[in-house]
């Protein structure tokens, strides 16, 4: 079965602190790639998203992930996080030839920045 | 635009007792999705309508049934409430499938 990888679990830094969450997938076709993130008590947002194209992609709020292909990966990067960035991050991947485009996510980094 | 509304908030069951999750979206997306979050799990996708009129399984859909009811609605009940079943569960809708998912703002369930 199609899997995602988050290796981190919990990650804590101090403001201004560069950031580098891991996320693979094992699908080998088509795919898109997704990364949201769910701030304390709060639904999913959208952080960004890649279809195609530069497989460096900017999100809101800093963030920006990089696809590379060859290592199924798409990981998310921020130079310098902020305390208001404190929230439970997750990489997400729907495949080309899957069930109807589901998502299928991995279980998610917390990441808690200390002021 | 309230995007994907869901009710209720919060809700506290007995083993045993039935409940329907409500969800509707008003973006006029044809896809829709109901899942559960777990700590440690992730989201798991329960059950999801590709277009309006079909419905099929996704990872865990075991005590769970839904009903697209139109384009706008998509809901979720519980037949027979169990302590598994304890859970956030997040409602989504994308315009077609393989586009974003935009959540809801959850339903946490306890059942005692």
């Amino acid at each position: 079965a199609q899997s995602v990888s988050q290796h981190n679990h919990h990650v804590i830094l101090s403001e201004a602190a560069s950031l580098e969450l891991g996320c693979n997938y094992s699908y080998g076709g088509t795919v898109n790639l997704f990364w949201y993130v769910q701030y304390p008590g709060q639904h999913l947002q959208l952080l960004l998203k890649y279809f195609s194209g530069d497989p460096l992609v900017k999100g809101i709020k800093g963030f920006e992930a990089e696809f590379i292909k060859s290592k199924f990966s798409f990981n998310l990067r921020k130079p310098s996080v902020q305390w208001s960035d404190t929230a439970e991050y997750f990489c997400a991947v729907n495949q080309y030839g899957g069930s109807q485009g589901n998502l299928i996510f991995g279980k998610g980094t917390k990441l808690s920045v200390k002021p | 635009n309230a995007g994907v509304t869901q009710t209720p908030k919060f809700q506290v069951l007995k083993t045993g007792q039935s409940m329907t999750l409500q969800c509707a979206q008003d973006m006029n997306h044809n896809s829709m999705y109901w899942y559960r979050q777990d700590p440690g799990m992730g989201l798991r996708l329960i059950y999801y309508s590709a277009s309006e009129g079909t419905t099929d399984k996704g990872e865990v859909p075991n005590g769970y049934n839904v009903s697209r009811l139109n384009k706008r609605e998509f809901s979720l009940r519980l037949e027979s409430a169990a302590p598994s079943q304890t859970s956030v569960y997040f409602c989504a809708s994308s315009a077609q499938a393989y586009n974003e998912q935009f959540f809801g703002p959850g339903t946490r369930l306890t059942v005692l």
